[in-house]
Parts: structure tokens; sequence; C-alpha cells
């Protein structure tokens, strides 16, 4: 499959605790988004990366989240001290660097924080 | 920053209707808008997009018409089949692809 994988597919959590996402892009986008989705509702963006370049995050994003692409390939989204307000599926999409290009994305981490 | 809304909310259409769906969008700057398509766990997948320089696209039982001056656009599916049934994401992108605003969706029913 040369599609966009992220893993874990689900996660479990108690409040306080902190988890950690991972996203592979496909090999040659140099483009790497974060999206939360909560039920009923169109992804939201979080930040994005091109190459290992974070390059604008979304006020969404409080200081308890952080993303990394260190070497430009792989992503991981960390969110501490987590709250059940982070309960949603978090979607990871790539693309190639360029304008109006299409975004293709993973089929997202579900996490639930009880 | 852009804000994109999105009508209907929920739709149901008898299998062989037309289906269409509408959104607006804020920003004058965005100049891509790419439909969605999510079934049930499922991740989004992209059915058909526009461009700023055309009017319009077509691929075939679906189309999407772009109105810049009034900005709105709007997805139609022509012939309806039950596997149409999803909820259809619409978003406004700007030129450099770095601000990719999602609508808040619409659920589709094709009744057999």
């Amino acid at each position: 499959d040369t599609g966009v994988s992220q893993d874990p597919r689900h996660k479990i959590t108690k409040r306080g605790q902190n988890v950690t996402f991972r996203c592979d892009p496909i090999s040659e986008h140099n483009r790497l988004y974060w999206y939360r989705q909560t039920l009923g509702q169109g992804p939201e963006f979080l930040t994005y990366f091109q190459n290992e370049a974070q390059l604008e995050k979304s006020r969404l994003l409080s200081d308890r989240f952080s993303a990394e692409r260190p070497k430009g390939s792989f992503s991981t989204l960390e969110i501490q001290r987590t709250e059940q307000g982070d309960s949603a599926m978090y979607l990871c999409a790539s693309s190639r660097d360029g304008l109006q290009e299409t975004q293709y994305f993973g089929p997202g981490t579900r996490l639930l924080v009880l | 920053g852009e804000n994109v809304e999105q009508h209907p909310s929920t739709l149901s259409v008898q299998e062989g209707d037309s289906a269409v769906i509408k959104c607006t969008y804020s920003d004058s700057a965005s100049n891509y808008f790419p439909w969605y398509k999510q079934e049930l766990g499922k991740r989004p997948q992209l059915i058909i997009d526009i461009r700023s320089n055309v009017g319009e696209k077509k691929d075939q039982r679906i189309a999407v018409t772009l109105n810049k001056t009034a900005k709105h656009f709007s997805l139609h599916i022509t012939e309806t089949q039950p596997e149409d049934s999803a909820v259809y994401f619409c978003a406004a992108v700007d030129n450099y692809g770095q601000n990719f605003v999602f609508g808040p969706g619409t659920r589709l029913s094709v009744l057999p």
C-alpha cells in the first residue's frame, strides 16, 4: 500500500496521560498536514510541514500539542496531559509541493480520552 | 481567515435522482476547491476538484460548478446510487495550498 498510513488506528487513554501518533506520508510528497475531526464536522487544520519545517500552526494547537517531522519523512503528533475534549479522529494528509496540489488522507487515529 | 459554509447538512434522495450540495467561501484569495467523500469509518477521498480558471468540471456522474464572483461552488451528482451515500466535504484552498479550510459536511443518503 503506497498511500498515507497512520499508527495506531485507535487509542484509548486516561485523562492526563500523554499520547503520540505517527503518520507516514506518500513517499514523494514534501507536504504533510495534521487535522482533527470531531463527529459530524469537517476536518479542522492543526499544522503543516514542508519537508522538515513546520510552517503553520492553527490556534487550535494548544501548548499541549507538538508535532515533528525530523527527517522530512514521517511525522509524529504528541498530545500531553490529554483532556476529554481531545477525543477526536486525528487525520494526516500529504501532498506534493506546489500550487493547488491534492491532499491525500490517511485512515486516521481515533483517540478516546476517558 | 477563510470561512466555508455548506448546505444542506443532510440530504436524502431517491435512487436515480440528482443531488446538489452548495458551498460558499469568504476569502477571495481562495482559488482551488476540492470535494471529498467520506464513508463511515473511512478516510476522506478526493472525488473532484476545480480551479478558479474554470467554471465547470465534469467526471461521469459528478460535476462541480464555480462562481468566483459570488464566491460559491456546487457539487452535482446525477443518477444517484446507494453507494453514493456518504458525507461530502467541500474545501477552499488559497494559492499556496497552505490554507485548506473544510466545510462542515453534507450527509447524503440515497434511498433504494
